[in-house]
């Protein structure tokens, strides 16, 4: 069965830190990994999709990793913003699906 | 382009009460999935439509309907509402695996 783990469940840093959010999952046949963001109240933006054959993805500020082999993504954000200041969440399919297994999320608040 | 388009945003009922969540996406996207968010456990599928006219349980189904009515068109039902049903409901939609998910903003569900 998949499972997705996040560290850490919360994190705060002062504004302007690089930093870096864990996730993990337990079956690494996985076809690809997305990271979405969530604010307060509001919905889930897709931030990068990594497919299963690419090491990593960029977006401006924003480094996603992907390493299969040990069951292992990390989300790299440089130069932290208080306008990063969310809940980050990743995905995978289950087995060769389209539906989706969540990891719990790790809420980001990044202060001035 | 509005994307995924979920209403209503807000609703509070009454336990035994019956209400309808409507969806609706605009990208002609062949599969359409509705999630359950609550703290601590993260969103989990209740069910899901690879294509008009199917649809399939996903982990959390009991106490829901769904219609996939046509292909823009996902509706989840309750049926009689109870208070562990309260939660905030996304619908969301995606072409397949390789290109990932698009949500809607979420219901706020409140079952008294």
């Amino acid at each position: 069965k998949q499972e997705v783990t996040q560290i850490p469940a919360a994190l705060s840093v002062p504004e302007g830190e690089n930093l870096v959010l864990n996730c993990s999952f337990t079956d690494s046949a996985i076809y690809n990994l997305q990271w979405f963001r969530q604010d307060p109240g509001k919905g889930l933006t897709s931030l990068l999709l990594i497919q299963s054959s690419q090491r990593e993805q960029t977006s401006g500020r924003l480094n996603a990793s992907l390493d299969k082999s040990s069951g292992r993504s990390t989300l790299y954000i440089a130069a932290s913003q208080p306008g990063d200041s969310a809940t980050y969440l990743c995905a995978v399919p289950l087995g060769n699906t389209d539906k989706l297994i969540f990891g719990t999320g790790t809420r980001l608040q990044v202060f001035p | 382009n509005a994307g995924v388009t979920q209403t209503p945003k807000f609703q509070v009922l009454k336990t035994g009460q019956s209400m309808t969540l409507q969806c609706a996406q605009d990208m002609n996207h062949n599969s359409m999935y509705w999630y359950r968010q609550d703290p601590g456990m993260g969103l989990r599928l209740i069910y899901y439509s690879a294509s008009e006219g199917t649809t399939d349980k996903g982990e959390v189904p009991n106490g829901y309907n769904v219609s996939r009515l046509n292909k823009r068109e996902f509706s989840l039902r309750l049926e009689s509402a109870a208070p562990s049903q309260t939660s905030v409901y996304f619908c969301a939609s995606s072409e397949s695996v390789s290109y990932g998910y698009t949500f809607g903003s979420g219901t706020r569900l409140t079952v008294v």
